[in-house]
C-alpha cells in the first residue's frame, strides 16, 4: 500500500509570491491535514479536509488555504509568501470516519524557504 | 481545550540504557494518546497508541508508553536504547469525546543515543 505522497519536496520561493503544494492521502483515506512544523513552535495545525469539505481549521492568516478533490487529493495554498512562511509542510491522512483512536500518517513534508 | 506538554527538549542516554521521554496531557474528557517519531528531513512515523484498557502500550521498535490517568501522563520507554533511535519524538493527544477534532502534538523532544 503506498503511503503519503507530498510533492514537491523542496521549494525556494520569493516573498511576495504564491505557492501550491500537493498530498495525495493514502488509497481509502478520506481525511487529509496539513501542519506547519518549525524548530520554535513545533507542529501547528493548518486545517483538515474530509470529503471535499473543510472539518477543522488552525489559527493561521487568510492566506494560507487548501482544498479537497473528489479523489482525496488535497493542496494548499500559501499567497502573498513571507519570510516566516519558511517551514516544512505536513501533510496527514486517516480514515476520519469519526473513530477519533485512529492515527494520521503523514507524507515526507514539502520544505518551503522563502527569500 | 487539549494541550500536550514534553517537559524535555533534549534527552541523552547511552547506547544500551534505557529510555524514557516524557509527556503528560491536558483534555476535558478522556484522551486517546500517540507518540510519533521523525527522523531527519522525514515525515512522522506512528509508533504506538493508547486508546482503552491496558496500561502498558507496546508498539515498533520495541517502544512502549505507561498510560496513567492519575497523573495525566503518558511516557515513552525502551528498555534498551540504540543509536539508531536518536530522533525527535512527539506526543499527541484526542479527546476521546471531541469526535474528530485534529490531533494536538507536543513541540517534541530530541533523543540523543551515545555509543
Amino acid at each position: 500500500k503506498a503511503g503519503v505522497t507530498q510533492t514537491p519536496r523542496y521549494l525556494i520561493k520569493t516573498r511576495g509570491q504564491q505557492v501550491t503544494l500537493s498530498c495525495s492521502p493514502i488509497s481509502g483515506h478520506r481525511s487529509v491535514s496539513w501542519y506547519q512544523q518549525t524548530p520554535g513552535q513545533g507542529l501547528q495545525f493548518l486545517f483538515e479536509y474530509f470529503s471535499e469539505t473543510q472539518r477543522n481549521k488552525g489559527n493561521f492568516p487568510g492566506r494560507f488555504s487548501g482544498r479537497q478533490f473528489s479523489n482525496s487529493r488535497s493542496e494548499m495554498n500559501v499567497s502573498t509568501l513571507e519570510l516566516g512562511d519558511s517551514a516544512l509542510y505536513l501533510c496527514a491522512s486517516s480514515l476520519g470516519g469519526g473513530e477519533g483512536h485512529t492515527e494520521a500518517f503523514f507524507g515526507q513534508g514539502t520544505r518551503l524557504t522563502v527569500v | 481545550a487539549q494541550s500536550v506538554a514534553q517537559p524535555e527538549d533534549q534527552v541523552n542516554v547511552a547506547e544500551g540504557n534505557p529510555l524514557t521521554v516524557k509527556c503528560t496531557y491536558s483534555v476535558s474528557g478522556n484522551p486517546y494518546l500517540f507518540w510519533y517519531v521523525q527522523y531527519p528531513n522525514r515525515g512522522l512515523q506512528f509508533l504506538l497508541k493508547y486508546i482503552t484498557g491496558d496500561n502498558l502500550v507496546k508498539g515498533s521498535y520495541g517502544f512502549e508508553a505507561e498510560f496513567n490517568k492519575s497523573q495525566t501522563s503518558f511516557h515513552l520507554k525502551k528498555p534498551s536504547a540504540l543509536v539508531s533511535d536518536s530522533a525527535l519524538y512527539f506526543c499527541a493527544v484526542r479527546d476521546r469525546n471531541s469526535g474528530n477534532t485534529p490531533l494536538v502534538f507536543g513541540k517534541g523532544t530530541r533523543l540523543s543515543v551515545i555509543a
